[in-house]
């Protein structure tokens, strides 16, 4: 079955920078694109990142753009999310998802949670 | 600001039919299919409508999904207890980005 399953979040100063990964089984992950989607505390979903299959398109959020690079690693079934100059409004759980084929994602990982505090 | 907007809460009583909107524009819901999700308190979000009307394997029957122009809903029928959670839609945005919904609470009375 399929399996998304994130880490690397945790509490970070402001102005720190983080890399989060997710790794996927049950399926064959260079053949799907992927997504990182966040929740702020009590808030709704926000989109964040997306990377093609191949890794050759990469797309992201205009609230982010310059601080978040999105990278895969298709020999180890992972994707990463390097999020740089973290911010107080960066505090959320950040999930991994598959992408259905340019529709929005299917499967989603369990989330990891990062704080942003002094 | 969601991209997309709903409402932000919708309830009924068990057994009945509950609907909720998803509105967008033409760069969004207008030219893109539809997914909806339901997100339990605690949890991840699950795909319930996939493709504006379809239903992922395991998906009950009583969801049902429809879209019209830069419009879209999510229909629950038979509503269940177990059927209160957070409700979102989401499509791709034709300026390169995915959008959400800001959510919608569903409360069972």
């Amino acid at each position: 079955q399929v399996q998304l399953v994130e880490s690397g979040g945790g509490v970070v100063q402001p102005g720190r920078s983080l890399r989060l990964s997710c790794v996927a089984s049950g399926f064959t992950f260079s053949s799907y694109a992927m997504h990182w989607v966040r929740q702020a505390p009590g808030k709704g979903l926000e989109w964040v990142a997306y990377i093609s299959f191949d890794g050759t398109r990469k797309y992201y959020a205009d609230s982010v753009r310059g601080r978040l690079t999105i990278s895969r690693d298709d020999s180890k079934n992972t994707v990463h999310l390097q999020v740089t100059t973290l911010k107080h409004e960066d505090t959320a759980v950040y999930y991994c998802a598959r992408d259905l084929g340019w529709e929005p994602p299917d499967y989603w990982g369990q989330g990891t949670l990062v704080t942003v505090s002094s | 600001q969601s991209v997309l907007s709903q409402p932000p809460s919708a309830s009924g009583s068990p057994g009945q039919r509950v609907t909720i909107s998803c509105s967008g524009s033409s760069s969004n819901v207008g030219s893109n299919t539809v997914s909806w999700y339901q997100q339990l308190p605690g949890t991840a979000p699950k795909l319930l409508i996939y493709n504006n009307d379809l239903r992922p394997s395991g998906v009950s029957a009583r969801f049902s999904g429809s879209k019209s122009g830069a419009s879209a809903s999510l229909a629950i029928s038979g509503l269940q207890s177990d059927d209160e959670a957070d409700y979102y839609c989401a499509a791709w945005d034709d300026r390169l980005k995915m959008a959400f919904g800001g959510g919608t609470k569903l409360t069972v009375l």
